[in-house]
């Protein structure tokens, strides 16, 4: 079946601008979750949400960064006014989520941002 | 605070011999603890995790909570092991706490 999918795989864009970027979760997995890879960082937890609720969005750097999930399957993270700092790989996962909190993560191929 | 953290950027090790990647944590409960794995041009992908106690492509990983390590061994490299690794904590509910990464290099 399809994995995770992720688009654009790449965005360039000028310093100001806002970028959405999209996540198609694998059908079925109600948790959905956003990272950010920076180099040298590892990844950053953004944001996760079960079905449509986001319960927790501590992870969320700034409040230009903002997501949303419709019908409990895409998902759209939402940088506004993107500054130089922005510019990274932000990946998706998604798992089954329930009441098991140990669920294995399937991860999007991501999509590199580049703020110039 | 909940922390994860891998010292080591980058090891690198000869094929054959043996390897560990250190991973400790910060966290008062009982966590859940996980290694995930990239391979070059690959998506990152789940390599083991504790409660499984299981060895996936020779590598174990035993979680010490006196230490709290749960550092990933194998007792034999393999040049097809180079990837980059990422210890990973879930302190209950969804959120999962990555470390930096360590990049394994394994020469021939």
């Amino acid at each position: 079946g399809a994995g995770v999918s992720q688009s654009p795989s790449n965005k360039v864009t000028e310093k100001g601008k806002d970028v959405e970027l999209r996540c198609d979760p694998i059908s079925g997995h109600t948790a959905l979750y956003w990272y950010r890879q920076s180099l040298g960082q590892g990844l950053e937890f953004l944001i996760y949400f079960q079905g449509n609720s986001a319960p927790d969005k501590s992870g969320l750097p700034s409040d230009r960064f903002s997501a949303e999930r419709t019908g409990g399957s895409v998902s759209t993270l939402t940088i506004q006014r993107t500054q130089q700092e922005d510019s990274a790989v932000y990946l998706c996962a998604s798992s089954l989520g329930g009441t098991q909190s140990s669920y294995e993560q399937y991860f999007g191929p991501g999509t590199r941002l580049t703020v110039t | 605070a909940q922390r994860v953290t891998q010292p080591e950027k980058l090891l690198s090790v000869f094929k054959g011999a043996p390897v560990e990647l250190k991973c400790n944590y910060s966290y008062s409960g009982s966590p859940e603890l996980f290694w995930y794995v990239q391979y070059s041009r690959q998506r990152l992908q789940l390599l083991l995790r504790h409660i499984s106690r299981e060895s996936i492509k020779g590598f174990t990983a035993d979680l010490n909570k006196g230490e709290t390590s749960f550092h990933l061994k194998k007792p034999f490299a393999q040049e097809e092991d180079s990837a980059m690794y990422y210890c990973a904590l879930s302190p209950g509910g969804f959120k999962t706490i990555f470390g930096a990464g360590t990049r394994l290099f394994v020469k021939a």
